[in-house]
């Protein structure tokens, strides 16, 4: 059974602040990993993938993945309210579905 | 590039009734088409795999008979919920695969809130 684990929160953080958000998953086949961004009522969008150990910084995004520990974090730099949402972590393989968390919903306080 | 259209967008039905959603990528081809349900406040669950000319690999719980997939293009999956009754009311997603699929990216169609009375 594969599963993948977040803190469904929610995180609450002011506005400028950091947000940090984490993910292990059980699935050591894992190859590719997507955070997506899901607004109430809405379907995910994804807004970071990261296939390789380290860190991938994309604008106010930063994905670190550690394979050794099957964890997968994603940081947001000076959060702002528009990014109060649900985040969910899909590791997946090559050639199957993704297989999502049930997300940490962030409230970002102005 | 790499848009997923999804039709209707909202249906509401009676129980018994059958309802047909529409999943299409609009610029690119996908042979790889994924259905997903999503209850409130829960994470996506995925119901089935469709691969473009085969039958569809579903998910264990998920009725094959009540969930009938075809995708019959590189561009068009349709889901039909057939004898819907009131716990099939669900938000429904479906994404698609480039057919390089490389890198594993799934593109989300809007989503389908089917509501049955």
């Amino acid at each position: 059974q594969k599963e993948v684990e977040q803190n469904s929160g929610p995180l609450s953080v002011p506005e400028g602040a950091i947000a940090s958000l984490n993910c292990t998953y059980s699935d050591r086949g894992s190859q590719s990993f997507f955070w997506y961004r899901q607004y109430s009522g809405k379907s995910p969008e994804l807004i970071m993938s990261i296939y390789s150990n380290g860190d991938k910084e994309d604008g106010r995004f930063t994905a670190q993945l550690n394979k050794a520990s099957q964890y997968v974090s994603l940081l947001i730099r000076d959060s702002q309210p528009s990014d109060s949402a649900t985040y969910l972590c899909a590791p997946g393989r090559a050639g199957t579905a993704l297989i999502f968390g049930k997300g940490t919903t962030l409230s970002v306080s102005s | 590039g790499a848009v997923v259209s999804q039709h209707p967008s909202r249906v509401i039905c009676k129980s018994g009734t059958s309802v047909k959603i529409e999943c299409r990528s609009l610029d690119f081809q996908a042979t790889t088409m994924f259905w997903y349900r999503q209850f409130p406040k829960q994470s996506l669950m995925l119901m089935a795999t469709s691969n473009e000319g085969s039958k569809a690999t579903y998910e264990q719980g998920v009725e094959k008979d009540k969930f009938l997939i075809n995708h019959a293009s590189l561009t068009l999956s349709t889901l039909t919920v057939t004898s819907a009754h009131p716990e099939d009311s669900s938000f429904y997603i479906c994404s698609a695969r480039t057919a390089s699929g490389g890198d594993n990216e799934q593109f989300f169609g809007p989503g389908t809130r089917l509501t049955v009375l």
